[in-house]
């Protein structure tokens, strides 16, 4: 199995612009979630989903978009980005509470 | 409201001693937690969780140990190593599976 997958591993947008971040699993795991991940920070959720067809606002939803219309991928959508949103975005799936995590995506908006 | 805290950002252990982390939570309703480990350029990995039924879970070298009386809980690394270099992130998975909550976390490093 390859996991959780993420891409790309690095972007650079400009103020503005937008994007769509990508995460695919392959263990038909029912839940999935993005956070992102700030210098010397914690992780903060921003959309989670409980199963295709289903998705709920994190913490800091704010400028982001999901969709889950398979259980496999579960894209984030930055509609017009702004530089707060710089940072590392990290997907993850579970079938119960471990959940596993791909390598991330580094964001910069400039 | 939801969240979950550490007590310090930085933890000098010497290798081969213990290392013990501590983090607090302030949801009463909060009812399972996990510790996870993030390497320095990875995504969090899975260490240990417990349940708020429980007061202490082991893992290999590791222990977790709950007190809900203080909204307490800590991890335990045994006969720290230095590949236990890493931030360690308390989280509260009280809501669903998918929401989980993490602390900011506390960097572990080792003196040899």
């Amino acid at each position: 199995n390859a996991g959780v997958t993420q891409t790309p591993k690095f972007q650079v947008l400009k103020t503005g612009q937008s994007m769509t971040l990508q995460c695919a699993q392959d263990m038909n795991h029912e839940y999935m979630s993005w956070y992102r991940q700030d210098p010397g920070m914690g992780l903060r959720l921003i959309h989670y989903s409980v199963g295709a067809g289903i998705t709920d606002q994190g913490e800091v939803p704010n400028g982001y978009n999901v969709s889950r219309s398979t259980t496999e991928d579960f894209p984030l959508r930055l509609l017009s980005a702004a530089p707060s949103q710089t940072s590392v975005y990290f997907c993850a799936s579970s079938w119960g509470h471990e959940q596993y995590f791909g390598p991330g995506t580094r964001l910069t908006v400039t | 409201g939801e969240s979950v805290g550490l007590h310090l950002p930085t933890l000098s252990v010497q290798e081969g001693d213990n290392s013990i982390i501590n983090c607090a939570y302030s949801n009463s309703a909060s009812d399972y937690f996990i510790w996870y480990k993030q390497e320095s350029g990875k995504g969090p990995q899975f260490i240990i969780d417990i349940r708020s039924n429980m007061d202490k879970r082991q893992g290999q070298r590791v222990t977790v140990l709950l007190n809900k009386t203080v909204k307490h809980l800590s991890l335990q690394i045994a006969a720290t190593q230095p590949g236990d270099s890493a931030v360690y992130f308390c989280a509260d998975g009280y809501s669903s599976a998918s929401k989980i909550i993490f602390g900011s976390g506390t960097r572990l490093s080792i003196r040899p």
